[in-house]
């Protein structure tokens, strides 16, 4: 069964440092989503992504994130200057955009990050 | 801005007994969805309602969305310990983001 995964599993960096975080989608699928649970809270929408630009994104996502789809597979998310507060497990998601059915969005198994 | 509130926080169960847990939210939902989440395993989709009153089953598990799509209940039947982890409703309020619960943690003992 096809299925959306993510690597690496746990990061670690420094404060201030850049990191990758990267998602490989189903590959049918057309949007493609982050979203971030800081450890004890809710799972939080980052942004959405669709023909290769974002569709919408969250008062969380600011400069310091970005997203791509650097080639037909993969997408990733940056964090430019990491920050304490952004440790959190990231999960990417994707779905088949087929507008009015159940539009199901499928998760990876998530990234956990930890910045010191 | 949409809010989603999830009861109980918590919840410990005997093996093989029933549950219930709930999602409600601040405005008419269009779209709710359950998701059940393990470490490790990112979020499984579970079911996804969208009219009011439906009422969906896979399993032992069934969810029902009330006639004002403003709550919705998850219910277990005969639990099993295959059923323990943080179960989350989502809601979208357009097409592209989900909103989240605070998640329900189920633990079943033995």
């Amino acid at each position: 069964e096809p299925e959306v995964t993510q690597t690496p599993s746990h990061q670690v960096t420094q404060m201030g440092q850049e990191v990758i975080l990267r998602c490989v989608p189903i590959s049918n699928h057309l949007y493609f989503y982050w979203y971030r649970q800081i450890l004890g809270q809710k799972v939080e929408f980052l942004v959405s992504f669709y023909n290769n630009e974002i569709s919408e994104k969250s008062e969380i996502f600011d400069d310091q994130f970005s997203v791509e789809r650097p080639d037909g597979s993969n997408f990733t998310l940056k964090i430019r200057s990491t920050k304490l507060e952004d440790s959190a497990m990231y999960f990417c998601a994707s779905d088949e955009g087929a507008y009015g059915n159940d539009n199901e969005q499928f998760f990876g198994p998530g990234t956990r990050l930890t910045v010191l | 801005s949409q809010e989603l509130e999830q009861s109980p926080q918590s919840l410990i169960v005997q093996e093989g007994k029933n549950l219930t847990i709930n999602c409600t939210s601040s405005k008419t939902l269009y779209g709710l969805y359950w998701y059940k989440q393990k470490y490790g395993e990112g979020l499984i989709f579970l079911m996804m309602l969208q009219k009011g009153g439906e009422e969906k089953s896979h399993e032992k598990i069934t969810a029902k969305l009330d006639e004002k799509k403003q709550q919705s209940s998850l219910h277990i039947t005969a639990s099993q310990p295959s059923h323990a982890g943080i179960y989350l409703c989502g809601a979208d309020p357009s097409n592209y983001q989900l909103i989240w619960g605070a998640g329900t943690k189920l633990i079943i003992k033995p």
